[in-house]
């Protein structure tokens, strides 16, 4: 198992411009989730999906959109990047029911938005 | 909403010796999991032990320990025998039923050789 894979691992973008930001994983996990990470602030939550073609908001949803159609894939689409938005970015899953519930990461995307 | 506190920032400790990392969290739940993640330079995410709520027992995973007070809603961490690899973001989290990871802001841990 790969677990859970993110591309790419390093975006340097100009304000404006779009992006999609990829999350795979292998383990046939329902449960999905995208976070950012700021220094000071943990890991917020954006995004989050309970299985393909449902996702819902969280936290910080502002200039984020998600899709989910098939359960292994949950990317991230940035419309017109912004600086407010440079941060680490981490994708998530588990198996809810799950043995105890645990969550998977992704190695991160650290995005530059200048 | 739940919310998970971390009030320490930063903690150091000296090679060798024990460190604990405060966590309270807020939730009317009764049934929930307890987490504390570590993650390092590399910014690889990596789950250090776990507690779920209905077990009265600490959970222990070899130097690392949890003190768990369901009525004070605190989760702390134990290291024991500190070690340089230790050196990392800790991050205390909540879940319960079909919600969310919910994270507290970290406390960077710095071990003194």
């Amino acid at each position: 198992n790969a677990g859970v894979t993110q591309t790419p691992k390093f975006q340097v973008l100009k304000t404006g411009q779009s992006m999609t930001l990829q999350c795979a994983q292998d383990m046939n996990h329902e449960y999905m989730s995208w976070y950012r990470q700021d220094p000071g602030m943990g890991l917020r939550l954006i995004h989050y999906s309970v299985g393909a073609g449902i996702t819902d908001q969280g936290e910080v949803p502002n200039g984020y959109n998600v899709s989910r159609s098939t359960t292994e894939d949950f990317p991230l689409r940035l419309l017109s990047a912004a600086p407010s938005q440079t941060s680490v970015y981490f994708c998530a899953s588990r198996q809810d029911g799950g043995k105890y519930n645990e969550q998977f990461f992704g190695p991160g995307t650290r995005l530059t938005v200048l | 909403a739940q919310t998970v506190t971390q009030s320490q920032p930063e903690m150091s400790v000296q090679e060798a010796e024990t460190v604990t990392l405060s966590c309270t969290y807020d939730t009317s739940e009764s049934d929930y999991y307890l987490f504390w993640y570590k993650q390092p330079p590399s910014r690889q995410m990596i789950l250090v032990i776990r507690q779920e709520a209905y077990k009265q027992q600490n959970a222990t995973e070899n130097r690392f320990s949890v003190n768990f007070q369901k009525a004070a809603k605190s989760f702390s961490l134990k290291i024991s025998d500190s070690q340089l690899g230790d050196a990392a973001m800790y991050f205390c989290a909540y879940l319960s039923g079909n919600t969310p990871l919910v994270f507290g802001k970290g406390t960077r841990l710095s071990v003194i050789a």
